[in-house]
C-alpha cells in the first residue's frame, strides 16, 4: 500500500519568514495530494490540494509543488503569521474514481510554530 | 454548523466495555469515512461508505470494530470489548459524489476515546 513520509516533524520560524514542509510517497499510482491544517483540539481542515496533472498550485500565501518523477510534494507558506501555528499533514490518494476514492494515506505531521 | 458532526466529543470507558460513536455527515455528501488518529500521528484510514454500502475496510479494523450506515445518512462505529490500545481520536469525514471536488474530505471534530 501507499506510504507517505513527512519532514520535518517540527519547524520553528520567525513571523514573516517562509516555511517549507516536504513529503514523499511510494505509490506511483497516487494522483491526488491534499494538505490539512489541524489546530490543537480541532478538526483537520483542507488548506490546499494538487492533482498529478499539475506541477504547482498557489493560493495567496500558500503553495504546493509536486514532482511526480521523484514522488515528492511540498507545502510552502510565505510571510508566516502566528495564526499559521498548527500541525500540518500531507496526504496522498490514488482514488481517481473507483472504490478507493477518498482513501487518504497521511504523513506523520509537522508541528509548525511561528514566533511573533 | 452545517459541517460534519460527531458525538460524543469525549468518551471514557473501562477496558472490556463496548462503545458506540455517531457521525452525521454533510447532508449532500454520499461518501463517509472513518479514520483513527493517535497522538503525534496522522489519521489512519479505517473504513469507507458510499451511501449505505461499506465498500472498503482497513486491516486495522479488527473484528471488534463494526461500522454501519443504515440509511445512507448518519453512521455509527462500535468497538466491542475495548482495549487500552483502542484509545485514540476517531475522526469521521465525508465527501461529495465523485468528480469535481469529490476527493475533498471534510472532517468532523472527532470523538476522543480513553480506555482505562
Amino acid at each position: 500500500g501507499e506510504n507517505v513520509e513527512q519532514h520535518p516533524s517540527t519547524l520553528s520560524v520567525q513571523e514573516g519568514d517562509s516555511a517549507v514542509i516536504k513529503c514523499t510517497y511510494s505509490d506511483s499510482a497516487s494522483n491526488y495530494f491534499p494538505w490539512y491544517k489541524q489546530e490543537l483540539g480541532k478538526r483537520p481542515q483542507l488548506i490546499i490540494d494538487i492533482r498529478s496533472n499539475v506541477g504547482e498550485k498557489k493560493d495567496q500565501r500558500i503553495a504546493v509543488t509536486l514532482n511526480k518523477t521523484a514522488k515528492h510534494f511540498s507545502l510552502h507558506i510565505t510571510e508566516t503569521q502566528p495564526e499559521d501555528s498548527a500541525v500540518y499533514f500531507c496526504a496522498a490518494s490514488s482514488g481517481a474514481g473507483g472504490t478507493s476514492y477518498g482513501k487518504l494515506t497521511f504523513g506523520q505531521g509537522t508541528i509548525l510554530t511561528v514566533h511573533p | 454548523d452545517t459541517g460534519v458532526s460527531q458525538n460524543p466529543r469525549h468518551k471514557i470507558t473501562k477496558r472490556g466495555q463496548n462503545v458506540t460513536f455517531r457521525c452525521d455527515p454533510i447532508s449532500e455528501h454520499n461518501r463517509l469515512y472513518w479514520y483513527r488518529q493517535t497522538l503525534g500521528q496522522g489519521p489512519e484510514f479505517l473504513t469507507y461508505f458510499q451511501n449505505e454500502a461499506q465498500l472498503e475496510k482497513s486491516r486495522l479494523l479488527s473484528d471488534r470494530f463494526s461500522a454501519e450506515r443504515p440509511k445512507g445518512s448518519f453512521s455509527t462505529l462500535e468497538i466491542q470489548r475495548t482495549e487500552q490500545g483502542d484509545s485514540a481520536m476517531y475522526l469521521c469525514a465525508s465527501s461529495p459524489s465523485p468528480g469535481g471536488s469529490g476527493e475533498k474530505l471534510f472532517f468532523g471534530s472527532g470523538t476522543q476515546l480513553s480506555v482505562l
